[in-house]
């Protein structure tokens, strides 16, 4: 079974902190996503990697970056945190590429006050 | 970017009733994916369509991709509690290259 794992489950921080959402897949995956997921919007893209040191923008990046120094590792940095970012945030992997079946992790639902 | 479309927003049965949700795009897509939220949960894919017309069924869910392949529904017969949650669809292709455009879902509650 693939184990898609975040740091934390609920994460409260102030505005102008730089925040670190670590996610971790367990099944050698190449492709890792970003995803944030609002109310009445769905997910929408964050950020993508289909290898190591590899990143692509995805539909909403402003206000974040990302790191992948490992394959099993994706991080979503926020540099300032807003409060417009307090927000559910989901990592997923994916074996094939991202139009391929994406397995979810469990979600941080980040708080920015 | 790409926009997909899914309706309704929400969806209210009893339990027993028959439900539908829609997805629409403007674009020809490559493949359209599905996906269950539980409350409290998060996303997990349920099936993939590829082909024109493809109808894919799955237990009481029954997955169709349209003909000009910018279409797909989910229905499901005869709805349980436990049917309940957010079904989102999720497109690939179109202008979207290189990833998914999810729909905004559709929230299911079912009433027993």
């Amino acid at each position: 079974d693939v184990k898609v794992t975040q740091s934390s489950r609920y994460l409260v921080k102030r505005t102008g902190e730089k925040v670190f959402l670590e996610c971790v897949q367990d099944m050698d995956h190449e492709n890792m996503f970003w995803y944030r997921q609002d109310p009445g919007l769905g997910l929408r893209l964050i950020y993508f990697s289909y290898d190591v040191k590899m990143k692509e923008k995805g539909d909403i990046p402003e206000g974040y970056s990302v790191s992948r120094e490992k394959k099993e590792r994706f991080s979503l940095i926020l540099e300032s945190a807003s409060t417009n970012q307090t927000s559910m945030y989901l990592c997923a992997s994916s074996l094939r590429g991202p139009w391929y079946e994406q397995y979810f992790g469990p979600g941080t639902r980040l708080t920015v006050t | 970017g790409q926009q997909v479309m899914q309706i309704p927003q929400y969806q209210h049965v009893q339990e027993g009733e028959d439900f539908t949700t829609y997805c629409n795009s403007s674009t020809t897509l490559s493949n359209i994916q599905w996906y269950k939220q539980r409350p409290g949960g998060h996303p997990v894919f349920l099936i993939q369509l590829v082909k024109s017309g493809e109808v894919k069924k799955q237990k009481r869910l029954t997955f169709q991709f349209g003909e000009a392949k910018k279409n797909s529904s989910l229905h499901i017969t005869a709805t349980q509690t436990t049917d309940v949650g957010t079904y989102f669809c999720a497109a690939a292709g179109g202008t979207s290259y290189g990833k998914l455009t999810f729909g905004q879902g559709t929230i299911l509650t079912v009433h027993p």
